[in-house]
């Protein structure tokens, strides 16, 4: 079973149209949730860890929230250098790694 | 500030040989993590080390694959025998200390033909 899964597949936005992208997850005892960028061919940046739910951290236009199922990823009025995959991760249960979703790959066009 | 690095950034090799990649963390990172990842999908774990102990392997990991991290500083991992579903971007992180974040570096591409 999926411990994390993120929607859209893909999002192709106009520079300026704000939109969400979802990450649900279903680990118990979360023990953080992680946000990275990753552009092609490159390898994830980090962007954002949250804890516990009604956290909210921000980032140029870049704001993830977190609830107790799941977290969102806002971006307001973005610009074309916002086009990426981003995706979401959370501890293994037990495990120092990451699990991570499929990613959103967002195209936002001029 | 030298992030995380890794060597090489491509490589393409024939099915059956021996390959080996390099990592180097970010100084004074104590934990460090090696991740496969395909297209389309997230990263996914092959194997953790703290300092020079490797403490976690995913269930996923073939024979195939060794990883070392000799006086935990730099690491490489080795896959023997390649075969063509070893093709792959592999990706090293590392972390500091208690903190979860782990920084990636920019991975070695594998191609095998």
């Amino acid at each position: 079973e999926d411990q994390v899964t993120q929607s859209p597949e893909a999002l192709r936005l106009q520079e300026g149209e704000s939109s969400s992208l979802n990450c649900s997850y279903t680990v118990s005892g979360l023990r953080g949730l992680f946000w990275y960028r990753q552009d092609p061919g490159k390898g994830p940046e980090f962007l954002f860890t949250l804890y516990s739910a009604g956290e909210e951290k921000e980032k140029e236009r870049l704001k993830a929230t977190l609830t107790k199922k799941e977290s969102f990823l806002h971006i307001t009025a973005p610009k074309p250098e916002d086009s990426a995959t981003y995706l979401c991760a959370v501890p293994e249960p037990g495990a120092n790694n990451l699990f991570f979703g499929t990613g959103t790959r967002l195209t936002v066009i001029p | 500030d030298t992030g995380v690095s890794q060597d090489p950034r491509h490589k393409i090799t024939k099915r059956g040989q021996n390959v080996t990649f390099r990592c180097d963390p970010i100084s004074e990172h104590n934990r460090l993590y090696w991740y496969r990842q395909t297209l389309g999908q997230g990263p996914e774990f092959l194997t953790y080390f703290q300092n020079e102990a490797q403490l976690e392997k995913s269930r996923l990991l073939s024979d195939r694959f060794s990883a070392e991290r000799p006086k935990g500083s730099f690491s490489t991992l080795e896959i023997q025998r390649t075969e063509q579903g070893d093709s792959a971007m592999y990706l090293c992180a590392s972390a500091r200390g208690p903190t979860p974040e782990a920084f990636f570096g920019q991975g070695t591409r594998l191609t095998v033909v």
